[in-house]
């Protein structure tokens, strides 16, 4: 199948842990992003990614750094998780040079509960 | 600032139809996204306008006014399967998507 697929579903930790989120998508996109969802339901965008090349890098803390080995390819690092780092994280992709009109594709989210 | 507003939350009866709106104010504007996404799952695409009218896609239909700063998403003939959060989001002038919270849609028999 031609998706966006990130791993794992479910990611359960304490807090002070370090953990990674992996993305991959095989539908050819020049762009990746990491998106968080917290629970009242805002996206907010984390990183961008274009051809492997950093374009947006929001207002997040430096303990989040992503990593992107190639342009099908999108990982996510935290390290020193804290509680309110808890929340829904997606990874997406899209077609740019269609146009910026170019919808994204999700992942199906990764649940992150730190306790 | 840039802000987008849509209703928290919006019930419909199964068979019928219901307007979703949604308010934007952003620096620049060069498109408006409505996105699905069911509990528990990703956004999935709905539709995009660029230019002010009415797009119909099936039973959902997509209209815009700029000068207005509004948008709106018609569902039609309403099945259970429609219960979901529905996501209006703009790409501002720097091709950023700002997202609203967005309207969770429950559907009644």
């Amino acid at each position: 199948d031609t998706a966006v697929s990130q791993t794992p579903k479910y990611l359960v930790t304490q807090m002070g842990n370090d953990k990674s989120i992996k993305c991959e998508q095989n539908l050819g996109h020049d762009t990746m992003y990491w998106y968080k969802q917290d629970s009242k339901k805002f996206l907010k965008i984390m990183f961008s990614y274009n051809n492997k090349e950093l374009i947006i890098n929001e207002t997040v803390p430096n303990r989040f750094s992503p990593k992107s080995p190639d342009k099908a390819h999108l990982n996510l690092h935290i390290n020193s998780l804290e509680l309110g780092d808890s929340a829904v994280y997606f990874c997406a992709s899209s077609r740019p040079v269609d146009g910026f009109n170019s919808p994204l594709h999700f992942g199906n989210g990764t649940r992150l509960t730190v306790t | 600032g840039q802000n987008i507003d849509q209703p928290t939350e919006m019930t419909a009866t199964e068979g019928a139809i219901v307007q979703i709106n949604c308010t934007y104010q952003t620096s620049g504007f060069n498109g408006l996204f409505w996105y699905q996404q069911h509990a528990g799952e990703a956004p999935t695409f709905l539709s995009y306008n660029v230019l002010d009218g009415l797009e119909e896609k099936g039973r959902f239909s997509s209209f815009l006014s700029r000068s207005k700063g509004y948008s709106y998403l018609l569902l039609k003939e309403l099945q259970m399967k429609d219960s979901a959060s529905y996501l209006c989001a703009v790409l501002d002038s720097n091709y950023q998507l700002i997202w609203g919270a967005g309207t969770k849609l429950i559907i009644k028999p």
